[in-house]
């Protein structure tokens, strides 16, 4: 099935520096990918949709200056967290749409755990 | 806001037994999907299920939708410990489009 990566799977920083992470689509091509974060024990809250040479869209409540989201390629979509502070701390994971792909399924990465000391 | 809202929270069961889990949903959807989630994992498809179809089957899952309740199920029959994770269903409104989760069910499997 279809692959996606990201990277770091897990990163600790300190209050005020900026994290990026990386989601890959290893063997499709993915116009379009989502930013999920995940609190412990809640559900998923989709942060962002990430447009391939295009500016993302965010979801009501989510600074766009603090979650910066470029996507330059088919196969690569990055979030930045800028400025990070403890309660940025979260799960994020990114899921892509295979183009070629028949179906509606979305292909999720291992997600991202940031700790903002 | 979520779209889904999953129950029970939380459900144990023996090792044998079958787990179900229901899904509500809010607004017209394409399809329903089912994710698993092991503890710091990302998630797993499971099912996919589309706004036409009533039941589906995958192995030992067994996912019902009734739109008209805006509801639907997940059955894991004969369950493992290796079942034990949370479960997510999720809508899009549209083919390929983004997902709204649920809340998630949390399934412990005991030996």
């Amino acid at each position: 099935g279809a692959v996606v990566s990201q990277h770091p799977s897990r990163v600790i920083c300190k209050s005020g520096t900026s994290v990026k992470i990386e989601c890959r689509s290893l063997d499709f091509q993915a116009t379009t990918m989502f930013w999920y974060r995940q609190f412990p024990k809640q559900s998923l809250m989709l942060m962002a949709t990430s447009n391939e040479g295009s500016k993302a869209t965010y979801e009501q409540g989510v600074e766009k200056d603090k979650f910066l989201i470029n996507h330059a390629s088919l196969t690569l979509s990055t979030l930045t967290v800028t400025s990070a502070h403890p309660e940025d701390s979260s799960f994020y994971i990114c899921s892509a749409r295979d183009i070629g792909g028949p179906t509606g399924e979305l292909f999720f990465g291992e997600g991202s755990r940031l700790t903002v000391l | 806001s979520q779209q889904g809202e999953e129950d029970p929270q939380a459900l144990s069961i023996q090792e044998g037994e079958n787990a179900t889990m229901n899904c509500s949903y809010k607004t017209s959807i394409n399809n329903l999907q089912w994710y698993r989630q092991n503890s710091g994992r990302g998630l797993v498809h499971l099912i996919l299920i589309r706004s036409n179809e009533r039941e589906k089957h995958s192995g030992r899952l067994r996912v019902t939708l009734d739109t008209s309740k805006k509801s639907s199920s997940l059955l894991i029959t004969a369950s493992r410990a290796a079942d034990t994770a949370s479960y997510f269903c999720a809508t899009a409104q549209a083919a390929g489009n983004k997902l709204t989760f649920g809340g998630g069910t949390r399934v412990l499997v005991k030996p």
